[in-house]
């Protein structure tokens, strides 16, 4: 049973630019939350989509937006790329009505360095 | 809104020692409470996770936690560690509030970096 996976899983971009990653849940979940994790930091959560809907959304600007689709799956997008969006961002996949009961299942993360 | 301090963001531990890597909460509502472990270049894997009943946790490669509510603490230990355990801890939480079905936002703490020394 695959887990998470992400793609791609590095890429360099130069300020300015446009940057879309893409994320597969775990078979069976219907939810999918993206972080940010910066180099010798602990993730920071950026939102959640459950339902093709947003759901709850951490303290990062409008920069950042996403979606879902209807097998699950989800984009993450970030436009006017700063130098300070370079991190590891992680996808995470859960069931809403599991009660946290089985946590989150992360995938390995994209590495994006902007230049 | 709630927090995660972990006190030491490296520990260096001789192989087969003992070693406790600490982790405090702060949170106005109940929680759960987690540890992940995440290897070089990878993502993380949950190691335990408490959600209520015995404050005493066990989970995956020999690793234990306990919570201390009176201390919103939730440390990890493990009486014995091998060449393998070398990797960044994190200690995560996550409030039961607004849906209580806990699937909420986690929040991490910064890391422990922990390097066993052969």
């Amino acid at each position: 049973d695959a887990g998470v996976t992400q793609s791609p899983t590095h890429l360099i971009k130069t300020r300015g630019q446009q940057v879309t990653l893409r994320c597969s849940p775990k078979s069976g979940h219907d939810t999918v939350s993206w972080y940010q994790q910066a180099l010798g930091q602990g993730p920071q959560f950026i939102f959640q989509y459950y339902e093709e809907e947003e759901r709850q959304r951490g303290n990062f600007p409008d920069r950042f937006s996403g979606h879902q689709f209807p097998n699950y799956s989800s984009e993450l997008n970030v436009n006017a790329l700063l130098l300070g969006d370079s991190a590891l961002y992680l996808c995470a996949s859960s069931l809403l009505t599991s009660g946290g009961g089985y946590g989150y299942t992360f995938g390995s993360g994209t590495r994006l360095t902007v230049v | 809104a709630q927090s995660v301090t972990q006190l030491d963001s490296q520990v260096p531990v001789f192989e087969e020692a003992p070693v406790e890597l600490r982790c405090n909460y702060s949170s106005s509502v109940s929680v759960y409470l987690f540890w992940y472990v995440q290897y070089p270049n990878q993502g993380l894997q949950l190691l335990l996770k408490y959600l209520s009943g015995s404050t005493l946790v066990k989970g995956i490669n020999g690793f234990e936690a306990e919570f201390n509510k009176s201390q919103t603490s939730f440390h990890l230990r493990k009486p014995s560690v091998h060449i393998s355990d070398t990797a960044e801890y994190f200690c995560a939480v996550s409030d039961l509030w607004p849906s209580n079905f806990g699937n909420e936002k986690l929040t991490f703490g910064t890391g422990t970096r922990l390097t066993i020394i052969p």
